[in-house]
């Protein structure tokens, strides 16, 4: 069975620090990737995709990056937090090639920048 | 580019009156796959029911929505609200040829009161 493993769970980061959340996908090989974050009470804005190991495509900019070193791994990062960083994020999977098939969402990655 | 609409950012209810939630997109897809998706508090989003068929009605936990091409449309229904159905409700779009794109609509909260 497939399944998505996010950490941390949450995490309470100073401004200006770095930040590192992490996603593994286990049971199929070559999934679509995605990040998604929502701000507190808001709505789910893409961040991140990636079709392929080392390919990530930005969604929107947020001062973040995302890297996928091994075909079942995706790494959120960003150097300098900002306050408006804080919020809920949510690592997703998807078939590729099966647009029939739902994104399966992580249990996300609950961030407060202080 | 494609699009899913929600114009609704708040519904508040009931308990026991009927339940719709509008959905509208804009797509190049000749195909396109239709999703809803519910969110509770403090949870991940899970896919709620799909549908890339004309005309035809989909059911699922007591919520069923209709894809009607000819007006671009998959309003969610039900037709008496819970208490539990509180949640936050997205419609989503993909092409039912695959790919990587998912597009989310801005969401809808349902709140419903005794």
């Amino acid at each position: 069975a497939q399944t998505i493993h996010q950490w941390p769970v949450a995490e309470i980061k100073a401004v200006g620090s770095p930040l590192s959340l992490g996603c593994t996908i286990k049971g199929k090989s070559s999934p679509n990737l995605y990040w998604y974050w929502q701000a507190t009470g808001g709505t789910l804005q893409q961040l991140f995709y990636s079709i392929t190991v080392g390919q990530v495509e930005s969604v929107v900019q947020l001062n973040l990056s995302a890297s996928r070193p091994k075909d079942d791994q995706f790494i959120l990062s960003t150097e300098k937090l900002l306050l408006s960083h804080s919020g809920f994020y949510l690592c997703a999977w998807r078939l590729p090639g099966q647009g029939n098939t739902e994104v399966f969402f992580g249990k996300g990655t609950r961030l407060t920048v202080v | 580019g494609d699009s899913v609409t929600q114009t609704e950012g708040l519904v508040t209810l009931t308990e026991g009156l009927p339940v719709m939630l509008n959905c509208t997109y804009q797509t190049i897809y000749s195909n396109p796959f239709l999703f809803w998706y519910v969110q509770h508090l403090n949870e991940s989003p899970r896919l709620l029911l799909k549908s890339f068929t004309d005309n035809k009605r989909t059911e699922h936990q007591g919520f069923h929505a209709t894809l009607h091409k000819s007006s671009s449309s998959f309003h969610l229904q039900k037709s008496s609200a819970q208490l539990s159905d509180s949640a936050l409700y997205y419609c989503a779009l993909s092409d039912r040829a695959g790919g990587y794109k998912v597009v989310f609509g801005s969401g809808t909260r349902l709140l419903v009161s005794p």
